[in-house]
């Protein structure tokens, strides 16, 4: 069965800084694998996709790797903005997304 | 376009009433499905649906009904509410269930069985 799992739940950094979001997922057959960002009381967003045959994406201050024989992705926020505080989720998709719980992010002014 | 909705975005039922989660898109999507998501367990799949006429169960589908009769719609129903499936429901879309393709989310429905 297919576990995808975030460390750390939580994390809180002084603006600036940057920081890596980690995601693990225990079945490497995979098709995509996605990072999505939730403020608090609303939906998701998606942020980047990578699909299996990728290793990263990037979108501006976020870049986001894959290396899926190990089960692993990282997502890597540059010079973080308090603006940037929120939940990230990582979901593997297999036809259907399985999510991990989450890190929620604190960027202090 | 106006995405995912959902409506409504509260709701109170008592144990054993009935109602149905709205949920419709504009983006002419192939895909959708329902989550909930619930503290310290994610977001988990409910039931999806890869067309018009077309659904099936995810991870969690008991105690939800689902149906698609147009492209635009897909409502989920709680048939006899109960305090377990208090929870945040959240409606999304895709073009299909290709690998390629971003999933759009609702903005979500809290909902409270007492």
């Amino acid at each position: 069965k297919q576990e995808v799992t975030q460390i750390p739940a939580a994390l809180s950094v002084p603006e600036g800084e940057n920081l890596v979001l980690n995601c693990s997922f225990t079945d490497s057959a995979i098709y995509n694998l996605q990072w999505f960002r939730q403020d608090p009381g609303k939906g998701l967003t998606s942020l980047l996709l990578i699909q299996s045959s990728q290793r990263e994406q990037t979108s501006g201050r976020l870049n986001a790797s894959l290396d899926k024989s190990s089960g692993r992705s990282t997502l890597y926020i540059a010079a973080s903005q308090p603006g940037d505080s929120a939940t990230y989720l990582c979901a593997v998709w297999v036809g259907k997304l399985i999510f991990g719980t989450g890190t929620l992010l604190a960027v202090q002014p | 376009n106006a995405g995912v909705t959902q409506t409504p975005k509260f709701q109170v039922l008592k144990t054993g009433q009935s109602m149905t989660l709205q949920c419709a898109q504009d983006m002419n999507h192939e895909y959708m499905s329902w989550y909930r998501q619930d503290p310290g367990m994610g977001l988990r799949l409910i039931h999806y649906s890869v067309g018009a006429g077309i659904t099936d169960q995810g991870e969690v589908p008991n105690g939800y009904n689902v149906s698609r009769s147009t492209t635009e719609d897909f409502p989920l129903r709680l048939l006899s509410a109960a305090p377990s499936q208090t929870s945040v429901y959240f409606c999304a879309s895709s073009w299909t269930s290709g690998s390629t393709d971003t999933q759009y989310f609702g903005p979500g429905t809290r909902l409270t069985v007492l």
